[in-house]
Protein backbone atom coordinates (compact mmCIF):
# COMPACT_ATOMS: atom_id res chain seq x y z
CA UNK A 1 0.00 0.00 0.00
CA UNK A 2 1.12 3.78 -0.46
CA UNK A 3 3.16 5.52 2.51
CA UNK A 4 2.90 8.19 4.47
CA UNK A 5 2.50 11.48 2.03
CA UNK A 6 2.96 15.08 2.73
CA UNK A 7 2.36 18.17 0.58
CA UNK A 8 3.93 20.27 -0.50
CA UNK A 9 7.27 19.13 -1.26
CA UNK A 10 8.72 22.42 -0.78
CA UNK A 11 7.42 25.43 0.41
CA UNK A 12 8.99 28.97 0.29
CA UNK A 13 6.84 31.63 2.01
CA UNK A 14 7.82 35.17 3.42
CA UNK A 15 8.21 36.10 6.62
CA UNK A 16 4.75 37.05 8.54
CA UNK A 17 2.37 35.13 6.13
CA UNK A 18 0.66 31.70 7.54
CA UNK A 19 1.54 27.96 6.02
CA UNK A 20 -0.60 24.64 6.03
CA UNK A 21 1.59 21.45 5.79
CA UNK A 22 -0.20 18.21 4.89
CA UNK A 23 0.55 14.87 5.81
CA UNK A 24 -1.84 11.91 4.61
CA UNK A 25 -0.79 8.77 7.32
CA UNK A 26 -1.00 5.30 5.62
CA UNK A 27 -4.30 3.97 5.81
CA UNK A 28 -5.70 2.41 9.31
CA UNK A 29 -2.62 3.94 11.53
CA UNK A 30 -4.34 5.20 14.53
CA UNK A 31 -1.30 7.19 15.60
CA UNK A 32 0.22 10.46 13.47
CA UNK A 33 3.03 12.11 14.51
CA UNK A 34 5.06 15.75 13.60
CA UNK A 35 8.47 16.37 13.77
CA UNK A 36 10.40 19.34 12.66
CA UNK A 37 13.98 19.00 11.72
CA UNK A 38 16.38 21.92 11.35
CA UNK A 39 19.29 22.12 8.96
CA UNK A 40 22.19 19.30 10.10
CA UNK A 41 20.50 18.53 13.56
CA UNK A 42 18.12 15.72 14.70
CA UNK A 43 14.72 15.36 14.46
CA UNK A 44 12.42 17.58 17.28
CA UNK A 45 8.87 16.05 18.50
CA UNK A 46 6.20 18.65 17.96
CA UNK A 47 2.87 16.62 18.60
CA UNK A 48 0.95 13.44 18.67
CA UNK A 49 -2.38 12.46 17.62
CA UNK A 50 -4.28 9.68 18.26
CA UNK A 51 -6.97 9.39 16.35
CA UNK A 52 -8.30 12.68 16.32
CA UNK A 53 -7.38 14.09 19.76
CA UNK A 54 -4.00 15.23 20.56
CA UNK A 55 -3.38 13.75 24.31
CA UNK A 56 0.91 15.54 23.78
CA UNK A 57 1.07 19.21 22.19
CA UNK A 58 3.72 19.84 24.58
CA UNK A 59 6.21 20.06 21.56
CA UNK A 60 4.84 22.75 19.50
CA UNK A 61 7.46 25.78 19.89
CA UNK A 62 4.93 28.58 20.48
CA UNK A 63 1.40 29.42 20.24
CA UNK A 64 1.33 30.18 16.26
CA UNK A 65 1.74 26.40 15.80
CA UNK A 66 -1.19 24.40 15.60
CA UNK A 67 -2.40 21.09 14.17
CA UNK A 68 -5.78 19.07 14.16
CA UNK A 69 -6.74 15.90 12.36
CA UNK A 70 -10.09 14.49 11.09
CA UNK A 71 -11.66 11.31 9.81
CA UNK A 72 -8.68 9.78 11.72
CA UNK A 73 -6.63 10.34 8.58
CA UNK A 74 -5.22 13.54 7.29
CA UNK A 75 -3.50 16.01 9.51
CA UNK A 76 -2.81 19.55 8.90
CA UNK A 77 0.13 21.60 10.52
CA UNK A 78 -0.70 25.38 10.70
CA UNK A 79 1.90 28.16 11.31
CA UNK A 80 0.72 31.36 11.67
CA UNK A 81 2.76 34.24 11.43
CA UNK A 82 5.73 32.51 9.74
CA UNK A 83 9.30 33.81 10.97
CA UNK A 84 12.94 32.77 9.55
CA UNK A 85 13.46 30.13 12.61
CA UNK A 86 10.55 28.14 11.61
CA UNK A 87 12.99 27.30 8.43
CA UNK A 88 12.86 23.37 8.52
CA UNK A 89 11.83 20.07 7.14
CA UNK A 90 8.61 19.06 8.62
CA UNK A 91 8.15 15.22 9.14
CA UNK A 92 4.91 13.50 9.87
CA UNK A 93 4.89 9.71 10.76
CA UNK A 94 2.21 7.36 11.20
CA UNK A 95 2.17 4.16 13.23
CA UNK A 96 -0.22 1.44 13.73
CA UNK A 97 -0.77 0.83 17.49
CA UNK A 98 0.87 3.30 19.75
CA UNK A 99 1.49 2.64 23.48
CA UNK A 100 2.13 -1.21 22.79
CA UNK A 101 6.04 -0.78 22.18
CA UNK A 102 5.27 -1.88 18.53
CA UNK A 103 4.72 1.61 17.54
CA UNK A 104 7.09 1.52 14.45
CA UNK A 105 6.63 4.40 12.42
CA UNK A 106 6.64 5.39 9.08
CA UNK A 107 7.69 8.58 8.36
CA UNK A 108 6.65 10.51 4.95
CA UNK A 109 9.11 12.50 2.61
CA UNK A 110 8.81 15.86 4.66
CA UNK A 111 8.52 19.16 3.62
CA UNK A 112 11.21 21.89 3.17
CA UNK A 113 10.09 25.03 4.65
CA UNK A 114 11.78 28.18 3.82
CA UNK A 115 10.80 31.31 5.59
CA UNK A 116 12.75 34.50 3.64
CA UNK B 1 11.95 12.10 30.20
CA UNK B 2 14.78 9.99 29.10
CA UNK B 3 17.90 11.53 27.36
CA UNK B 4 19.75 10.15 24.73
CA UNK B 5 23.77 10.67 24.53
CA UNK B 6 25.26 8.96 21.25
CA UNK B 7 28.58 9.64 19.77
CA UNK B 8 27.90 12.29 17.06
CA UNK B 9 30.31 10.79 13.91
CA UNK B 10 31.88 7.36 13.41
CA UNK B 11 33.66 5.91 10.33
CA UNK B 12 33.93 2.52 9.16
CA UNK B 13 34.94 0.37 6.22
CA UNK B 14 33.25 -1.67 3.99
CA UNK B 15 33.08 -5.22 5.30
CA UNK B 16 33.46 -4.32 8.84
CA UNK B 17 30.97 -4.63 11.51
CA UNK B 18 30.07 -1.32 13.50
CA UNK B 19 28.36 -0.80 16.75
CA UNK B 20 26.52 2.41 18.13
CA UNK B 21 26.34 2.63 21.62
CA UNK B 22 23.46 4.64 23.01
CA UNK B 23 23.50 6.13 26.66
CA UNK B 24 19.86 6.63 28.21
CA UNK B 25 20.34 6.98 31.89
CA UNK B 26 16.73 8.03 32.85
CA UNK B 27 14.90 5.71 30.58
CA UNK B 28 11.64 4.65 32.05
CA UNK B 29 10.31 1.34 32.64
CA UNK B 30 7.65 1.44 30.29
CA UNK B 31 10.09 2.66 27.20
CA UNK B 32 11.42 0.74 24.71
CA UNK B 33 14.71 1.43 22.28
CA UNK B 34 14.18 2.06 18.46
CA UNK B 35 16.76 2.76 16.29
CA UNK B 36 15.72 4.48 12.84
CA UNK B 37 18.35 5.65 9.67
CA UNK B 38 18.11 8.56 7.85
CA UNK B 39 19.67 8.98 4.52
CA UNK B 40 19.81 12.80 3.07
CA UNK B 41 16.55 14.15 1.90
CA UNK B 42 14.79 11.35 3.09
CA UNK B 43 12.21 10.35 6.36
CA UNK B 44 14.16 8.47 8.98
CA UNK B 45 13.21 4.46 8.43
CA UNK B 46 13.04 1.75 11.35
CA UNK B 47 15.70 -0.32 12.03
CA UNK B 48 14.82 -2.27 15.22
CA UNK B 49 13.61 -1.75 18.52
CA UNK B 50 14.18 -3.84 21.89
CA UNK B 51 13.03 -3.36 24.93
CA UNK B 52 15.64 -5.62 27.34
CA UNK B 53 18.52 -8.16 26.54
CA UNK B 54 18.98 -9.25 22.37
CA UNK B 55 17.13 -8.15 19.25
CA UNK B 56 18.39 -9.71 16.00
CA UNK B 57 16.32 -8.84 12.64
CA UNK B 58 17.50 -9.42 9.71
CA UNK B 59 19.48 -5.61 9.38
CA UNK B 60 20.66 -5.15 12.77
CA UNK B 61 21.25 -6.38 16.46
CA UNK B 62 20.30 -4.49 19.33
CA UNK B 63 21.95 -5.48 22.57
CA UNK B 64 20.51 -4.15 25.76
CA UNK B 65 22.24 -4.06 29.09
CA UNK B 66 20.36 -5.46 31.85
CA UNK B 67 19.97 -2.15 33.75
CA UNK B 68 18.92 -0.96 30.45
CA UNK B 69 20.71 2.56 30.26
CA UNK B 70 22.73 2.06 27.47
CA UNK B 71 22.32 0.19 24.20
CA UNK B 72 24.18 -0.91 21.45
CA UNK B 73 23.22 -0.92 17.64
CA UNK B 74 25.30 -3.33 15.69
CA UNK B 75 25.44 -3.51 12.21
CA UNK B 76 27.07 -6.49 10.15
CA UNK B 77 29.18 -6.32 7.55
CA UNK B 78 28.15 -2.63 6.53
CA UNK B 79 28.92 -1.34 2.53
CA UNK B 80 28.88 2.13 1.48
CA UNK B 81 25.05 2.23 1.04
CA UNK B 82 25.00 2.09 5.19
CA UNK B 83 26.00 5.61 5.46
CA UNK B 84 23.51 7.27 7.15
CA UNK B 85 22.85 9.00 10.23
CA UNK B 86 21.54 6.52 13.09
CA UNK B 87 19.54 7.85 15.37
CA UNK B 88 18.61 6.45 19.22
CA UNK B 89 14.71 6.78 20.34
CA UNK B 90 13.52 6.21 23.72
CA UNK B 91 10.13 5.72 24.60
CA UNK B 92 6.60 5.11 23.99
CA UNK B 93 3.45 6.33 23.22
CA UNK B 94 1.25 4.98 26.06
CA UNK B 95 -1.52 6.03 28.08
CA UNK B 96 0.51 8.09 30.20
CA UNK B 97 1.33 10.61 27.39
CA UNK B 98 4.66 9.61 26.86
CA UNK B 99 7.01 10.96 24.34
CA UNK B 100 9.60 10.38 21.59
CA UNK B 101 13.12 11.89 22.05
CA UNK B 102 15.38 11.60 19.12
CA UNK B 103 18.99 11.77 20.01
CA UNK B 104 21.33 14.15 17.97
CA UNK B 105 22.13 10.93 15.67
CA UNK B 106 25.77 9.08 14.79
CA UNK B 107 26.49 10.15 11.12
CA UNK B 108 28.09 6.99 10.20
CA UNK B 109 30.45 7.33 7.57
CA UNK B 110 31.34 4.02 5.30
CA UNK B 111 34.69 4.18 3.10
CA UNK B 112 35.31 1.36 0.68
Amino acid sequence: GAGVSQSPSNKVTEKGKDVELRCDPISGHTALYWYRQRLGQGLEFLIYFQGNSAPDKSGLPSDRFSAERTGESVSTLTIQRTQQEDSAVYLCASSLVPGTGGDEQYFGPGTRLTVT
Amino acid sequence: LAKTTQPISMDSYEGQEVNITCSHNNIATNDYITWYQQFPSQGPRFIIQGYKTKVTNEVASLFIPADRKSSTLSLPRVSLSDTAVYYCLVGGFYNQGGKLIFGQGTELSVKP
